[in-house]
């Protein structure tokens, strides 16, 4: 089973601000990569798959990036609507489909 | 739009067997899969299993696999997920969401409450 561990576990970031969220593979992934964002009493929403392409209907603030082992989450320019716990989950070796522990992204 | 309509929370004791349903609309339910994730109090999500609507082939997460079941029924575009010998540790929020690979569209997510 690939583990995924994400860091850090918290983030404090200024709305405004560039939140930078990583993500890492316990063997390569390839780019079968996704992040999801998720907030409190609610389900998960896609932001990104492929490693880098954005879901239907997320902002361009959003951007994935990496490849193997190594992924990053960045958004560009913090929005209230922003503070979520954000996963990532790998989908190149199944079963199962694993998940990061969640980075809890908070405002400063 | 692509919607994903799950069943309501759920009481059990432990022992039990719990059936939860996940309604799909807005797409052709045989062109995708059903995947099912489950996030215990506080936890990480933790995937479950998929099937192959089309087929109903299923893949299993080895943790669950003899206990959980997934099946489908395609003219209702239903998808189900039953977990058996329920223990407190089954206790969760369990989510379906459509996708071959990825989780594309989540459904609501159903509270089961595994309880003496």
């Amino acid at each position: 089973e690939i583990v995924m561990t994400q860091s850090p576990a918290t983030l404090s970031v200024s709305p405004g601000e560039r939140a930078t969220l990583s993500c890492r593979a316990s063997q390569t992934v390839s780019n079968n990569l996704a992040w999801y964002q998720q907030k409190p009493g609610q389900a998960p929403r896609l932001l990104i798959y492929g490693a880098s392409i954005r879901a239907t209907g997320i902002p361009a603030r959003f951007s994935g990036s990496g490849s193997g082992t190594e992924f990053t989450l960045t958004i560009s320019s913090l929005q209230s609507e922003d503070f979520a716990v954000y996963y990532c989950q790998q989908y190149n070796n199944w079963p199962p489909y694993t998940f990061g522990q969640g980075t809890q992204l908070e405002i400063k | 739009q692509v919607q994903l309509v799950q069943s309501g929370a759920e009481v059990k004791k432990p022992g039990a067997s719990v059936k939860v349903s996940c309604k799909a609309s807005g797409y052709t339910f045989t062109s995708s899969g059903v995947h099912w994730v489950r996030q215990a109090p506080g936890q990480r999500l933790e995937w479950m299993g998929w099937i192959n609507a089309a087929n109903g082939n299923a893949k299993y997460s080895q943790k669950f696999e003899g206990r959980f079941t997934i099946t489908r029924d395609t003219p209702a575009s239903i998808a189900y997920m039953e977990l058996s010998s329920l223990t407190s540790e089954d206790t969760a929020v369990y989510f379906c969401a459509t996708g071959v690979r990825y989780c594309a569209t989540w459904g609501q997510g159903s509270l089961v409450t595994v309880s003496s």
